[in-house]
């Protein structure tokens, strides 16, 4: 079955490293993603990993993919303000119609304070 | 700039009066999705266009309805608007050949106010 789960809410102060966890069951999924979401705003993708990785690095971001363990994380170096927002993973599934299905977790609500 | 962009950014409709939200872009991609994400929830697909094929998925109720008149744009129909509707839309965009994935671009999303 598709389920992806987060922590629901962490806490960092300015300039330390956020980690963000999710755990996924669909071993089968071969993109996984992180989308940063501001309030009533849409989603903006930050990064993604192909599921043959097991790290991808882009700037302060990095993404570990533990695929035994079907366990991602997205780690934010040097947190500032401006990384304060709701942050979704998701898992993809190619569409027996074409295009892939995201399945999302439940988001990570990431507070940075001063 | 190459974008997904939604109309209206805010929809405030009464119960039971058909609504309709709008999708356009400018990517070229061949693929557009509409989720719906309630308050404090994740996004949920409720269906997409693969080209001009339309596909729904099992649990989206027979209320919404989506039409494709071209490559660039995409709508929403809520035919009876409930008060369990009021959430946020959102539109995505792929480009996706056979056998691949691709990655999905999100608009800023409608936000839906039920009365």
């Amino acid at each position: 079955g598709e389920d992806v789960e987060q922590s629901l809410f962490l806490s960092v102060r300015e300039g330390d490293s956020s980690v963000i966890n999710c755990t996924y069951t669909d071993s089968s999924s071969t993109y996984l993603y992180w989308y940063k979401q501001e309030p009533g705003a849409g989603l903006q993708l930050l990064t993604y990993i192909f599921s043959n990785m097991d790290m991808k690095q882009d700037q302060r971001l990095t993404v570990l993919l533990n695929k035994k363990d079907k366990h991602l994380s997205l780690r934010i170096a040097d947190t500032q303000t401006g990384d304060s927002a709701i942050y979704f993973c998701a898992e993809s599934h190619i569409l027996t119609g074409g295009g892939n299905k995201l399945t999302f977790g439940t988001g990570t609500q990431l507070k940075v304070e001063l | 700039d190459a974008m997904v962009i939604q109309n209206p950014r805010y929809q405030v409709t009464q119960f039971g009066k058909p609504v309709t939200l709008s999708c356009s872009q400018t990517l070229n991609h061949n693929v557009m999705y509409w989720y719906q994400q309630k308050s404090s929830q994740a996004p949920k697909l409720l269906f997409h266009y693969y080209d001009k094929d339309f596909n729904n998925e099992a649990d989206t109720p027979d209320n919404f309805q989506s039409r494709r008149p071209n490559t660039s744009f995409c709508f929403l129909d809520i035919r009876s608007p409930g008060l369990g509707d009021a959430a946020m839309y959102l539109c995505a965009t792929s480009t996706s050949t056979s056998g691949f994935t691709d990655t999905q671009y999100f608009g800023p999303g409608t936000r839906l106010t039920v009365l």
